[in-house]
């Protein structure tokens, strides 16, 4: 299995609801990242767990809450939302402490209304 | 200071022609990799090539080739033969060894490649 797997791949969602982004991987990457991707602009980094630690957080407003479960799983939890957090929601995974194999998910379009 | 400078926002480029997207870089690591990957409308950011800062040769797959050029530090991308579902957005990326946390990759600000017919 060589396949970062993102559910759902869309989600319109309102200001006050809660909602979680769910990413998966079976290829023993121990290190899963979340990035975030507006429009014509390249992803930036939000999150990086290393060995189901949160070892980056940058400075991402809290209404964004991770969660690393365990080795395979990463999800992303959204709550009150706003308007401008719309964008696509990007999970990878890579091997730790080897600059190969980094993979991406195909992504969650997020759309706050 | 900009890590990965991708200088060609927009390219064009008649259909079973190449192409090369270019892609410098900027790092004082002496271990580092260098990745291509093609996003498409829909998203999905898909992993093209990859090279190693200590690979001999230049990465190559299927149509694709990097043509890595370290001291120049540059790292190219070559699409040879175009088709049109070569349209894409394609971004450089490198991911350095001295992080320490899991490695974030740097991307450049990307290339819009579109395939003529």
């Amino acid at each position: 299995d060589t396949e970062v797997t993102q559910t759902p791949k869309h989600l319109v969602m309102g200001m006050t609801n809660k909602k979680s982004l769910k990413c998966e991987q079976h290829m023993g990457h121990r290190a899963m990242y979340w990035y975030k991707q507006k429009a014509k602009k390249p992803p930036e980094l939000m999150f990086v767990y290393s060995y189901e630690k949160l070892s980056i957080n940058e400075s991402v407003p809290s209404r964004f809450s991770p969660e690393c479960p365990n080795s395979s799983l990463l999800n992303l939890h959204l709550h009150a939302l706003q308007p401008e957090d719309s964008a696509l929601y990007l999970c990878a995974s890579s091997f730790y402490g080897t600059v190969e194999g980094y993979t991406f998910g195909s992504g969650t379009r997020l759309t706050v209304v | 200071a900009q890590k990965i400078t991708q200088t060609q926002p927009g390219m064009f480029v008649q259909e079973k022609e190449a192409v090369t997207l270019d892609c410098t870089y900027d790092t004082s690591d002496p271990s580092y990799g260098l990745f291509w990957y093609k996003q498409p409308s829909s998203g999905e950011m898909i992993f093209l090539i990859y090279q190693g800062s200590y690979d001999q040769q230049n990465a190559t797959e299927g149509r694709y080739s990097l043509n890595f050029q370290k001291a120049r530090k540059s790292a190219n991308l070559v699409i040879s033969a175009s088709q049109l579902g070569d349209s894409a957005m394609y971004f450089c990326a490198m991911r350095e060894s001295q992080e320490t946390s899991g490695s974030r990759l740097t991307f450049g600000e990307g290339t819009q490649l579109t395939v003529n017919p």
